[in-house]
């Protein structure tokens, strides 16, 4: 049981470059979502989602896109990545209802210069 | 909106008790605690939710108070494997996204 998978676990993007970091989970957990660390700064989410074709905003979603198209993916894509997108991103997912922890994935650290 | 943690940092050694606040100033659901070890990532530990029940793990419990919107984390006769970073998620309402603090980071050493 893999759990929660993050690709890439590592990124360097020139400024102006897009991406996508692809979460994929095999838990079939209903909701999704993408945090971001900084130092400092704890995690902040970026969006979320809470089932198939639905997506929603979180606290810091400018500059970042997502989709899910498929019940067990989440990706998160960046169109013009600036030096202030550096920060380890996370995925997490999780059940829906009461008493249902997140699992995490192991982070992508993306760097933009 | 974030909840906030206190302190932003503890240190302590082996055997000693340690509490960790975190507070909001709207109302809650219920309050997750996760524990982050460098460069790993964050792994749950308990959920609250509202009512003021008293969860424990080990040697780790936590309480809601849900008149002050305040959440707290023990840790009794800490031990090393305690170290890492600890967050508070919270919910507003039950199916919402976990809104994370900034985290207290607890060093135990011998």
């Amino acid at each position: 049981n893999a759990g929660v998978t993050q690709t890439p676990k590592f990124r360097v993007l020139k400024t102006g470059q897009s991406m996508t970091l692809l979460c994929a989970q095999d838990m079939n957990h209903e909701y999704m979502y993408w945090y971001r660390q900084d130092p400092g700064m704890g995690l902040r989410l970026i969006h979320y989602s809470v089932g198939e074709g639905t997506t929603a905003k979180g606290e810091v979603p400018d500059g970042y896109n997502v989709s899910r198209l498929k019940k067990q993916n989440f990706l998160l894509g960046l169109e013009s990545a600036a030096p202030s997108q550096t920060s380890v991103y996370f995925c997490a997912s999780s059940y829906l209802g009461e008493f249902t922890e997140a699992f995490f994935g192991q982070g992508t650290r993306l760097t933009v210069v | 909106q974030q909840p906030v943690q206190s302190p932003q940092a503890v240190i302590l050694r082996e055997g000693e008790d340690a509490v960790i606040n975190c507070s909001s100033s709207k109302a809650l659901y219920s309050v997750h605690w996760y524990r982050q070890k460098h460069g790993e990532a964050p792994v749950f530990l308990m959920i609250l939710l509202k009512g003021g029940e008293q969860k424990g793990h080990d040697k780790i419990s936590a309480s809601f108070n849900e008149k002050k919107q305040q959440s707290s984390l023990y840790l009794t006769a800490s031990q090393l494997s305690y170290s890492g970073t600890y967050f508070c998620g919270t919910e507003r309402q039950a199916g919402t996204a976990l809104i994370f603090g900034k985290g207290t980071t607890l060093s135990v050493s011998s």
